[in-house]
């Protein structure tokens, strides 16, 4: 069965350190993975995708994850938090084959936390 | 501009009487997905369509219909049989395959 572990319910970092949120999956086929940021009393919005195609994804607002499949993991990273990545953030797994409601699974998210 | 409508974006009801969550889409999405977050949790699935005229339950569809008589519509009823319907509503689309889910702004339900 498909699963999403995002290993840290709460990550606190200051304003200009770097940022990372940790995911691992399970999933028995080649997987399609998606970072969302939910501020809030917002919508989920998409950070970035990973399709099968280059392993290091760039999103918007500087993040960017890794898709490793030797470690199964998609861990999401910023070089400087600003204040304004204040969020929610999950990590989403699209298998068609792996179960889940249409072949997704989501992580039970991450709270991050900026100090000024 | 293409997206996820959600109307209202908060509605107010009393227990005992059912309500109707809008949620409308313009990117011609073929699935179209319902969420519940309570606060501090994560995502649970109500219910999803995949193509207009058919819908499955999701992990929480007890106490809550659904209808996708058109491609860009699937409106969410909450009925007075959903024990606990105070939460945060999510409508999300997405095309067929492993593309993305795109999600509304959430309606904010609150029955005293």
């Amino acid at each position: 069965a498909q699963s999403v572990t995002q290993l840290d319910s709460h990550v606190s970092v200051s304003e200009g350190t770097p940022v990372l949120l940790r995911c691992n999956y399970s999933s028995s086929y080649s997987p399609s993975l998606f970072w969302y940021v939910q501020h809030p009393n917002k919508g989920l919005q998409l950070l970035l995708k990973y399709t099968s195609a280059a392993t290091l994804v760039k999103g918007i607002n500087g993040f960017e994850a890794e898709f490793k499949k030797s470690e199964t993991s998609f861990h999401l990273t910023k070089p400087s938090a600003h204040m304004s990545d204040a969020a929610e953030y999950f990590c989403v797994v699209s298998d068609p084959s792996g179960g889940g409601a249409d072949g997704l699974t989501f992580g039970k998210g991450t709270h991050l936390i900026i100090q000024p | 501009d293409g997206g996820i409508t959600q109307s209202p974006k908060y509605l107010f009801r009393k227990e005992g009487q059912n309500v109707t969550l809008s949620c409308e889409q313009n990117l011609n999405h073929d699935a179209m997905y319902w969420y519940r977050q309570d606060p501090g949790q994560g995502l649970r699935l109500i219910y999803y369509s995949q193509i207009v005229n058919d819908f499955q339950k999701g992990d929480i569809a007890e106490g809550y219909s659904v209808s996708r008589e058109k491609k860009e519509s699937f409106p969410l009823t909450v009925t007075s049989a959903q024990k606990n319907p105070t939460a945060f509503y999510l409508c999300a689309s997405r095309a067929l395959g492993n593309s993305p889910l795109h999600f509304g702004n959430g309606t904010r339900l609150t029955v005293t």
